[in-house]
Parts: structure tokens; C-alpha cells; sequence
């Protein structure tokens, strides 16, 4: 089972547009992370950002976290082709440390 | 500094056969993680490995067994291979148990016809 859901399932823009990716999640969580993956190959951790913290920036990366709502956002702005890849959120909670992953976002980011 | 090494790159088996994937984590971390990850959806974590013993299992069938060697790296082995096991492997390292960030490998994709 899958604890994140990212929507859009599939994103498509210009380069030099900003790219926005969410994250919903079920249950109570420790932390979440953004990962990147490009054209089915490891994954490569972007940034991770804790229960109690609401937003976080890391380069052209913002991840912002709703626990209200148990969602999350993650923006990359001013997106490069370089950026094309899929991109997944991952919670840890219930006093385990292994990241559950969500389906993913497809991003295409055209030159 | 190496990081997370996974062998071979491709494997194409038939239903039935069994088959061991490799991995050798980043330098400096004693713990490995795998997933299975099918096409079109996110990681499924398989289990874990820390001194040389499994800590925690994800939802796969006993046909998933693992190993953790002295030097820390590991193989996954699945046995009995099912057309559903088509997947990308993927091998994950930490320093520890307690660790939510994980460093991954570039996986073992297996084809089973």
C-alpha cells in the first residue's frame, strides 16, 4: 500500500515556468521527503522536512507542509529541461523509519 | 566516494527460476533497504538489513529472502519467479536504522517471461 498520493499524476510545462507537485498523505507523520527519479533509474533525495515545520528551500526547490491537512507541495521554480524526471513524496511515521513512497508525478520540462 | 552500487544493471529470467540481485552500499553506511518498484508506481519497501540481520519486512511473500554480509553489502534473492516480479530492484543505504534519508542505487531492472 502506498501512504503518499502525488497529483498531478503528469505535468507538462516550458522551460523556465514553475512547477508545482502535491502530496497527500493518511495518517499522522514524522516527516515527508521529496525524492527525484530520472528515466527509471535510483532515486536521489531532494529535501525532507519535519512534522513541525511548515515550509523549507533548498536552491530552486520550496516544499511547504499542511499537517492540517495532510498534504504537501513541492515547487521548483524557474525549471530547467535538466528537470524532466518523476518526482515522489515519501512519509516516515508510527515509529518507523522506512519512507513509504507515493505513485509519483511525471515532469516534462520542455526546452 | 563510492555510492550505492547495484548489480547487474538488467536481468531477464523465466517464471519459475530463481535469481540474486547485488548490492553494495555507499561507503561509511551499514544499512541496506530494498524495494521493488513496478512500472508506473513508487517503491515498495521489501525489507531491511542491519548486522547482518533482517529488522523489518515489508508485505512480499517468503519467496523474497535476503543477506547481509560482514562488509555490509547484501543480495536480495527471489525465488520462484512469477511474471508479476517484473520490476526495477532498488537498493537504498543508511548509517543505522534510525535514519529517514536514504542514498539509492541505480536498481537492477528484471524482465521474467
Amino acid at each position: 500500500s502506498q501512504q503518499g498520493e502525488e497529483d498531478p499524476q503528469a505535468l507538462s510545462i516550458q522551460e523556465g515556468e514553475n512547477a508545482t507537485m502535491n502530496c497527500s498523505y493518511k495518517t499522522s507523520i514524522n516527516n515527508l521527503q521529496w525524492y527525484r527519479q530520472n528515466s527509471g533509474r535510483g532515486l536521489v533525495h531532494l529535501i525532507l522536512i519535519r512534522s513541525n515545520e511548515r515550509e523549507k528551500h533548498s536552491g530552486r526547490l520550496r516544499v511547504t507542509l499542511d499537517t492540517s491537512k495532510k498534504s504537501s507541495s513541492l515547487l521548483i521554480t524557474a525549471s530547467r529541461a535538466a528537470d524532466t524526471a518523476s518526482y515522489f513524496c515519501a512519509t516516515t511515521g508510527g515509529g518507523s523509519y522506512i519512507p513509504t513512497f507515493g505513485r509519483g508525478t511525471s515532469l516534462i520540462v520542455h526546452p | 566516494d563510492a555510492g550505492v552500487t547495484q548489480s547487474p544493471t538488467h536481468l531477464i529470467k523465466t517464471r519459475g527460476q530463481q535469481v540474486t540481485l547485488r548490492c553494495s552500499p555507499k561507503s561509511g553506511h551499514d544499512t541496506v533497504s530494498w524495494y521493488q518498484q513496478a512500472l508506473g508506481q513508487g517503491p515498495q519497501f521489501i525489507f531491511q538489513y542491519y548486522e547482518e540481520e533482517e529488522r523489518q519486512r515489508g508485505n512480499f511473500p517468503d519467496r523474497f529472502s535476503g543477506h547481509q554480509f560482514p562488509n555490509y553489502s547484501s543480495e536480495l534473492n527471489v525465488n520462484a519467479l512469477l511474471l508479476g516480479d517484473s520490476a526495477l530492484y532498488l537498493c537504498a543505504s543508511s548509517f543505522g536504522t534510525a535514519k529517514e534519508t536514504q542514498y539509492f542505487g541505480p536498481g537492477t531492472r528484471l524482465l521474467v517471461l
